[in-house]
């Protein structure tokens, strides 16, 4: 049974670019979470969505933005890349109304 | 608005030490509240839990008690082994009914073990 896959696993972008980080979820999950962790930090939340649509969102600016697809897969873009948006950002999976999060391995973006 | 402070490392321990990381939190409602664990260059691993007051979560000798009172959650372990090597995050999960609400994460102990 997979768990959640997430990627690239490495990406390295310029500033001012874009990027789509992808997030497929564990077998049997709905909802899809994401969230940045920049070095030497905690995990911030940015965004979670459940039935295609955005349900609660993090204090992150609107460059970040999201989809969930029908078969609940995520992608999540960042639009005009700063530096400061190099992090390890994770997807977590869950199933509404129950159980917890899975978290899958992260990408690891690098804005240079 | 609900937060986790949690004890800043890095925490050096030798095998079969004594180990225990603070975590105190502020959150409105019941959360619940986690311990997770990431090993280098990997995501997240949930350690533990506990979903109410006096609820106490343990996972391979890691214990720890959800006390409302002192709105703590300290992470301890009897005797802690080179593998333990990793960093442990603090977590509590705000009540929102039917849907999981967001996680709100400590900034993490880096814990190193030596043989």
């Amino acid at each position: 049974d997979a768990g959640v896959t997430q990627s690239p696993t490495h990406l390295i972008k310029t500033r001012g670019q874009q990027v789509t980080l992808r997030c497929s979820p564990k077998s049997g999950h709905d909802t899809v979470s994401w969230y940045q962790q920049a070095l030497g930090q905690g995990p911030q939340f940015i965004f979670q969505y459940y039935e295609e649509e955005e349900r609660q969102r993090g204090n992150f600016p609107d460059r970040f933005s999201g989809h969930q697809f029908p078969n609940y897969s995520s992608e999540l873009n960042v639009n005009a890349l700063l530096l400061g948006d190099s992090a390890l950002y994770l997807c977590a999976s869950s199933l509404r109304g129950s159980g917890g999060y899975t978290f899958g391995s992260g990408t690891r973006l690098t804005v240079v | 608005g609900d937060s986790v402070t949690q004890m800043e490392g890095p925490v050096t321990l030798s095998e079969e030490a004594f180990l225990t990381i603070n975590c105190t939190y502020t959150a409105t409602g019941y959360p619940s509240l986690f311990w997770y664990v990431q090993y280098p260059g990997e995501g997240l691993q949930l350690l533990l839990k506990a979903t109410k007051a006096d609820d106490k979560g343990s996972n391979k000798g890691f214990e720890a008690t959800y006390r409302k009172e002192t709105t703590s959650f300290h992470l301890e372990k009897g005797s802690v082994q080179v593998s333990d090597s990793a960093v442990y995050f603090c977590a509590l999960r705000e009540s929102r009914g039917s849907t999981l609400g967001r996680l709100y994460f400590g900034r993490g102990t880096q814990l190193t073990v030596w043989p």
